[in-house]
């Protein structure tokens, strides 16, 4: 199967910093990325999708000037999680698609954020 | 190295039971779980195992064997909504996530 990459795979930052979380799709070209937020043995809860050159499409209740998503290439999607603060922290995992979002979609292994 | 495998695709008929089998090879292990995933839709948790043997949740149970690497997903009385992929993931020793490819399950009346 296909495979996405995500980095960094944990970080730690202070209340108040930005983190930036990449996620690349190392051997297909994804025209459609998903960024997903997981709690604890819950679902993911989609927080945007977002199609390469265009802006993201934010899931209601999900602060689009907070979680900044860029998608410049057909193979990288970053999120930045600015102003971070702890209620932030959680595990974030991006999902790919080299079609539309009906098409399947490739998971990558996650970035556990943790903001002190 | 780490590597988990399901079948790509099933059928099955309204009304019966279905295995989803998921298969790893794993260095590290903190817990392996199954989501469904309708087209164009977040997937959905289901299930989550850590100690080997059955979990009961409804119509879906779980199974975990870890000395054999090996999972199963199984739906009874199927329905025409569990028509949708049914994804296995292997949470590792540094609790990153390691995706199957999905297991596209068509049901027939």
């Amino acid at each position: 199967g296909a495979v996405v990459s995500q980095h960094p795979s944990r970080v730690i930052c202070k209340s108040g910093t930005s983190v930036k979380i990449e996620c690349r799709s190392l051997d297909f070209q994804a025209t459609t990325m998903f960024w997903y937020r997981q709690f604890p043995k819950k679902s993911l809860m989609l927080m945007a999708t977002s199609n390469e050159g265009s802006k993201a499409t934010y899931e209601q209740g999900v602060e689009k000037d907070k979680f900044l998503i860029n998608h410049a290439s057909l193979t990288l999607s970053t999120l930045t999680v600015t102003s971070a603060h702890p209620e932030d922290s959680s595990f974030y995992i991006c999902g790919g698609t080299s079609g539309g979002a009906l098409e399947t979609q490739y998971f990558g292994p996650g970035t556990r954020l943790l903001v002190l | 190295g780490q590597n988990i495998d399901q079948p790509t695709e099933m059928t099955a008929t309204e009304g019966a039971i279905v295995q989803i089998n998921c298969t790893y090879q794993t260095s590290g292990f903190n817990g392996l779980f199954w989501y469904q995933q309708h087209a164009g839709e977040a997937p959905t948790f289901l299930s989550y195992n850590v100690l080997d043997g059955l979990e009961e949740k409804g119509r879906f149970s779980s199974f975990l064997s870890r000395s054999k690497g090996y999972s199963y997903l199984l739906l009874k009385e199927l329905q025409m909504k569990d028509s949708a992929s049914y994804l296995c993931a292997l949470m590792d020793s540094n609790y990153q996530l390691i995706w199957g490819a999905g297991t596209k399950l068509i049901i027939k009346p």
